[in-house]
């Protein structure tokens, strides 16, 4: 069983709120991951993270920043929640091993499912 | 066009069926290839790698045709808890950051 946590599993807010996700994981991860998934479509990458004080946005342009001061924590933060932000927000990790580009299993949290109202 | 493609569905089966799913990937030089599951409302968990000779894990077999560019996941004698969503990963340039998920399909075995 993977050891990796998501809060709030669920949030619904209003339009103009701050809020942020919350992902932690105890498997000493470096690399670290930010998915948004909508109902029945594919995940797409917002942002990841390769070690601590190392972020980067993904492939979807999003609103949202990240940080990674400790290597078991990477909080996802919306400064001013939209009804388009609306979406489940998937937060993942992975092993880096050395000298092996077959990098494929990802371990995700349950998920946090954001409303904005 | 999507840079990983698949069949939505739904699938429907009878419990003990065999069912198969497609993906294509558009990008050649693609690496590495996966199939996740993902339950109802869950996290996606990684179901299997595809390797380049076929590959098989009791009772599911996942092939890659490079030439074609697809790759193929086989359950066989479904069994209820089957039921979910499949999704076709492709890591094009080997680095875990590149790694493009399909839509998925959907499969749901009946009693």
């Amino acid at each position: 069983e993977a050891d990796i946590y998501q809060t709030p599993r669920y949030l619904v807010i209003g339009t103009g709120k701050k809020i942020t996700l919350e992902c932690s994981q105890t498997m000493g991860h470096d690399k670290m991951y930010w998915y948004q998934q909508d109902p029945g479509m594919e995940l797409h990458l917002i942002h990841y993270s390769y070690g601590v004080n190392s972020t980067e946005k993904g492939d979807l342009s999003s609103e949202s920043t990240v940080s990674r001061i400790r290597t078991e924590h990477f909080p996802l933060t919306l400064e001013s929640a939209r009804p388009s932000h609306t979406s489940q927000y998937l937060c993942a990790s992975s092993e880096s091993p050395r000298g092996s580009a077959n990098t494929g299993e990802l371990f995700f949290g349950e998920g946090s499912r954001l409303t904005v109202l | 066009r999507k840079e990983v493609e698949q069949d939505p569905g739904p699938f429907n089966v009878p419990e003990g069926a065999t069912v198969a799913f497609n993906c294509t990937y558009s990008n050649s030089a693609s690496q590495s290839f996966f199939w996740y599951r993902q339950d109802c409302r869950k996290e996606p968990k990684l179901l299997m790698s595809v390797y380049s000779s076929g590959n098989e894990d009791g009772r599911f077999t996942a092939q890659l045709n490079r030439a074609s560019q697809y790759i193929s996941l086989l359950i066989r004698d479904s069994k209820l808890s089957d039921s979910a969503t499949y999704l076709c990963v492709v890591n094009p340039r080997g680095s875990a950051r590149q790694l493009t998920f399909g839509s998925g399909t959907q499969l749901t075995v009946l009693p």
